[in-house]
This record gives C-alpha cells, sequence and structure tokens, in this order.
C-alpha cells in the first residue's frame, strides 16, 4: 500500500484532456511541493513535472501539475499516443523522514 | 549533460551482501543530493535511500535501516549502495538518481535474491 494515492489506470482519447490525481497527507503533500516522473515500460524513469508545477527543458507545455491541500493533479492536455506510459507522483514525508511515491497511474490512449 | 551508470548487480543468496555502484560522468555530482530508487518487478518505484551533497544528510526507506548503506565519493563522481543481509523482497532493479528532484536516472542495476 503507497502513501501516496494514485488511480491505478486512466484513459483518454487523442487530442483530449486527462488528469491524474495523487492524494497523501498533511506530513507530505500538505507541506511539500510533488514529483511527477514518466516511465516507458522496461525503461528508466525521467522527471516531468518538480516543484509542484515546473517543467524540465524538453518537456512539452502539454504537461502541467498543481497542488492544493493534501492532493496534487498532472494533467496532460492534447493527448498523444506516445503519452500511453505510466506516472509516478512522490513528495518528501516529514512523518517517515524520507520520500514517498504514488503506485503509479497507467494511461491508456483510446 | 549528467550521465548516470549503476553496477555490481547480480544474484545473490538471502542474506548475502552486494554493493552498487554508480558513476556520474557530469560536471555537477558534488553539487547534487543522490538517491537510490528501486523497483520491484511488475511493481512501482520505492525510494530506497538519499544522500546530501557532502554527506552530512543520509536518509533510508525503515525496511532497509540497519542492513544498507548509501555512501558517496565526490573526487570520483561515484555513489555507492552497500547491501547487507539481502532478503527475497530487496529483489528489484536499483537505480540511481541525481538533484534535488530526481532530475536525471541512471539506466539501473537488477539486483535478484534467490536461493
Amino acid at each position: 500500500q503507497s502513501v501516496l494515492t494514485q488511480p491505478p489506470s486512466a484513459s483518454g482519447a487523442p487530442g483530449q484532456r486527462v488528469t491524474i490525481s495523487c492524494s497523501g497527507s498533511s506530513s507530505n503533500i500538505g507541506r511539500h511541493a510533488v514529483t511527477w516522473c514518466q516511465q516507458v515500460p522496461g525503461t528508466a524513469p525521467k522527471l516531468l513535472i518538480h516543484s509542484d508545477n515546473q517543467r524540465p527543458s524538453g518537456v512539452p507545455d502539454r504537461f502541467s501539475g498543481s497542488r492544493s491541500g493534501t492532493s496534487a493533479s498532472l494533467a496532460i492536455s492534447g493527448l498523444q499516443s506516445v503519452d500511453e506510459t505510466d506516472y509516478y507522483c512522490a513528495a518528501w514525508d516529514d512523518s517517515l523522514h524520507g520520500w514517498v511515491f504514488g503506485g503509479g497511474t497507467k494511461l491508456t490512449v483510446l | 549533460e549528467v550521465q548516470l551508470v549503476e553496477s555490481g548487480g547480480g544474484l545473490v543468496q538471502p542474506g548475502g551482501s552486494l554493493r552498487l555502484s554508480c558513476a556520474d560522468s557530469g560536471l555537477t555530482f558534488s553539487n547534487n543530493w543522490m538517491t537510490w530508487v528501486r523497483q520491484a518487478p511488475g511493481k512501482g518505484l520505492e525510494w530506497v535511500a538519499s544522500i546530501k551533497k557532502d554527506g552530512s544528510e543520509i536518509y533510508y526507506v525503515d525496511s532497509v535501516k540497519g542492513r544498507f548503506t548509501i555512501s558517496r565519493d565526490n573526487a570520483r563522481n561515484s555513489l555507492f549502495l552497500q547491501m547487507n543481509s539481502l532478503r527475497g523482497e530487496d529483489t528489484a532493479v536499483y537505480y540511481c538518481v541525481s538533484g534535488d528532484h530526481f532530475n536525471y536516472w541512471g539506466l539501473g542495476t537488477l539486483v535478484t535474491v534467490s536461493s
């Protein structure tokens, strides 16, 4: 059972907008910024969003993040087939004195 | 550009030890937090341990405390993970990660704990 809760799956049609939620608590998302990583199965993860809503260079602006209270969201607009992969949220946890990840969300592009 | 290459993985019996290494070919190793993240077969990502740029702060996930030791050698741009008393549940791909926000990831090295 992961400390951060993500839906196991999400889906959307090409061109649509989809959001993936990440729910935590006052000891993690309630106090610290959220990071999002993207992982194509069989390959290493890569950073997608950090500090709630900051995109590293090279990440398309179709990807955006937000945080409110003890929850965060990743939004992907203009959905493309290449977006069909796994997404993980993460945050520092003050109670556990470490990073915690969500269980991951598998995105399907219909 | 940061390039991280892990090594040292392999098959080990329960109770055995392994030492993972990560070589960073970039120019900013000594300025970055370094982290080990693992992924068991078919499972999600799990944070294992992190070490501050100068080694003054170290954190572990509870399940590896007392068994794993993270360390770094800034002169050699290298990160290490000494893993002792290995268990079946430690079987995973171990990723070396650079940066405050998991900025750069290595390709990973597979650790299999089995008799």
